[in-house]
């Protein structure tokens, strides 16, 4: 079963510029979730997708960031335009746990993104 | 504000000997996770505790939960040098039990010299 995919792996960007982070979760997982590691602070949580729905998005650091999951597969999160302070480790993770009693999230690898 | 905090932040220790992460978190929820992450991956899921008193090993790993204290821990074994990484606790955002979003500790970097 293939695991959490992310895309890209890195990407370099200047300031104002506009960047989009792909997810693509496991097959059949409900639950999305996208979580930001700036350098030297905690994983973050930023944001939870049932299916295509917004489930609780109090993580958002501001309006610059949109976050979206067509037909409840894929997520993107789009940021625009970039501040030197977006820069960091996206992850995304899923779930499948349809009764959340367990609520094991399986992350992917991150996408390191730098704003110059 | 919910908040978890990890102790220590950096570790280096040798190969054979014992050591204990741990991890306070202010929530009053029942469930709380470990995860590894080595340098460049994914954080991988290594427990998942659901109750006070839970006891949960996996090789040279354990960890346990004090839902009254609000502690974990994760007590490592005779350690090897390939369990070199960090290591992050979570817990959920909100203590419903629902399939909240985690928030976690900063980590702990944890080194095996042989």
């Amino acid at each position: 079963e293939a695991g959490v995919t992310q895309f890209p792996s890195h990407s370099v960007i200047e300031k104002g510029q506009t960047v989009t982070l792909r997810c693509d979760p496991i097959s059949g997982h409900d639950n999305l979730y996208w979580y930001r590691r700036v350098m030297g602070k905690e994983i973050k949580f930023l944001l939870h997708f049932v299916k295509e729905s917004k489930q609780d998005e109090s993580g958002m650091p501001n309006n610059r960031f949109l976050a979206e999951r067509t037909g409840g597969t894929y997520s993107t999160l789009k940021v625009q335009p970039a501040e030197l302070e977006d820069s960091g480790v996206y992850f995304c993770a899923s779930s499948n746990d349809p009764i959340s009693s367990y609520n094991e999230q399986f992350f992917g690898p991150g996408t390191r993104l730098t704003v110059l | 504000e919910l908040k978890v905090e990890q102790n220590p932040l950096f570790l280096s220790m040798q190969e054979g000997k014992n050591y204990t992460i741990y991890c306070n978190y202010s929530t009053t929820s029942d469930r709380l996770y470990w995860y590894r992450q080595d340098p460049g991956k994914s954080l991988e899921s290594l427990f998942v505790l659901l109750s006070n008193g839970a006891v949960k090993q996996e090789g040279r790993l354990m960890a346990s939960l004090d839902t009254k204290a609000r502690l974990s821990t994760l007590h490592i074994t005779a350690a090897v040098h390939d369990l070199s990484a960090t290591y992050f606790c979570a817990v959920d955002r909100y203590s419903g039990g629902g399939a909240d979003g985690l928030t976690f500790g900063k980590g702990t970097h944890l080194i095996i010299q042989p």
